[in-house]
């Protein structure tokens, strides 16, 4: 059974300019959750997506965005990116009645 | 809100060594409790999830017990290896009311070195 894949795993952007990561969860789960960790905040909720429709969002600014598929794949957009959105951005996801939260490698993402 | 705090922030141990790591929560009121291992520049592997209806649950050489009266959970790393050399991160529900889901608050983690 395949986990959880993110993509890309390592980006270089600069400032100014905007990035969409991609989340595949594992087949059959319709909860993905996204979280940014950095060295300094550690790891922080973003937003979660159950069956294409946000259910929970984290203290971020309207910048980082997200969305889902009717496949369950889900995508982050960060518009406008500033030097400290750097950080590695992990998803995870959940199955039906299951508490476990499965989480990716993350992608990596630094901001010059 | 949810915080979660964990101590100590770095542990150092020769091999062979039990270990404790302590979580600790402010909203006692939480469904579970899971426990994860990030190895340097990689995602989380989840370990142990404990439900509030347990007081522990195992796998392997570790242990993990639940307290939420107390709003603690330890994990216990038996006869250690270099190979657990990690971080461990607790995490608890954002929202102990039950509507949390994949919200989750993370404690800052246990930096544990395990040295042969």
């Amino acid at each position: 059974k395949a986990g959880v894949t993110q993509t890309p795993r390592y980006l270089i952007k600069t400032r100014g300019q905007q990035v969409t990561l991609s989340c595949s969860p594992i087949s059959g789960h319709r909860s993905v959750s996204w979280y940014q960790q950095t060295p300094g905040q550690g790891l922080q909720f973003l937003f979660e997506y159950f069956s294409e429709t946000q259910r929970n969002k984290g203290n971020f600014p309207g910048r980082f965005s997200g969305r889902q598929f009717s496949n369950s794949r889900s995508e982050m957009n960060v518009s406008t990116l500033e030097l400290g959105d750097s950080a590695l951005y992990l998803c995870a996801s959940r199955g039906s009645g299951a508490n476990v939260l499965t989480f990716g490698a993350g992608s990596r993402l630094t901001v010059l | 809100k949810q915080e979660v705090t964990q101590i100590p922030a770095a542990l150092s141990v020769p091999e062979g060594e039990n270990l404790v790591l302590n979580c600790s929560f402010t909203d006692s009121a939480i469904y579970n409790l899971q426990w994860f291992r990030q190895d340097p520049g990689k995602g989380l592997t989840s370990l142990l999830l404990i439900q509030s209806s347990q007081r522990e649950q195992t796998s392997g050489r570790l242990n993990a017990s639940l307290d939420k009266s107390s709003g603690r959970s330890t994990l216990y790393i038996a006869a250690s290896q270099p190979g657990d050399s990690a971080t461990y991160l607790c995490a608890a529900p954002a929202n102990a009311g039950g509507t949390s889901y994949g919200k989750l608050t993370f404690g800052q983690g246990t930096i544990l070195t395990v040295h042969p």
